[in-house]
């Protein structure tokens, strides 16, 4: 079973900076990576798959690259809206299956 | 617009069953597979399974399987998931999601998901 690893755990930054966040894959996932951003009380929203694809509607602030078994996940210019929980998720495409990592908790600084 | 509506909130005692729904609409439910994930109370986000409404083929997380069942009902759209006897530890809130292809039909990923139900199992 392929592990997840976000790190960090949470990450203090100010508005207007930028956020770089990690995932790490027990074993290479290629490029099946995605990731999801999640506010309190809401339901996840999807950023980026295949690594680096942006979802539509998805700002071009944000941005994600990486591909094996390290993978980043990068905000620039840190809005208000930004800060939230950000889960990185590995997919197998046949038979399906996908594990999550435990999320990074991006907090204002 | 695609949308998944989930049932309400659940109230239930340890050893009771529960049959949560996942309506679909703005597609046709046979399209996409649909996949279940559980969160705890301040925990992240765990796969319980997929499944295909065309067939109904399903598929378990290892960690999962036995513990849940996973259905559809194609005539009215909607998807289930469904426990015969609740512990407290199912207490968490449940989400459905639409698993979407990119055009190479490599790549996937969930959406949207459901608002979510809020399952609690107390006694």
């Amino acid at each position: 079973e392929i592990v997840m690893t976000q790190s960090p755990a949470t990450l203090s930054v100010s508005p207007g900076e930028r956020a770089t966040l990690s995932c790490r894959a027990s074993q290479s996932v290629g490029s099946n990576l995605a990731w999801y951003q999640q506010k309190p009380g809401q339901a996840p929203r999807l950023l980026i798959y295949g690594a680096s694809t942006r979802a539509s509607g998805i700002p071009a602030r944000f941005s994600a690259s990486g591909s094996g078994t390290e993978f980043t996940l990068s905000i620039s210019s840190l809005q208000s809206e930004d800060f939230a929980v950000y889960f990185c998720q590995q997919y197998d495409n046949w038979p399906p299956r996908y594990t999550f990592g435990q999320g990074t908790k991006l907090e204002i600084k | 617009e695609v949308q998944l509506v989930q049932s309400g909130a659940e109230v239930k005692k340890p050893g009771e069953s529960l049959k949560i729904s996942c309506r679909v609409s703005g597609y046709h439910l046979l399209n996409n597979w649909i996949a279940w994930v559980r969160q705890m109370p301040g925990k992240g986000l765990e796969w319980i399974g997929i499944i295909y409404p065309g067939d109904s083929d399903a598929r378990y997380s290892p960690s999962f399987q036995g513990q849940v069942t996973m259905s559809v009902d194609k005539s009215i759209g909607t998807a289930y998931l469904e426990w015969s006897s609740l512990k407290a530890s199912d207490t968490a809130m449940y989400y459905c999601a639409r698993r979407e292809l990119d055009s190479s039909g490599y790549h996937n990923w969930f959406d949207p998901w459901g608002q979510g139900t809020l399952v609690t199992v107390s006694s």
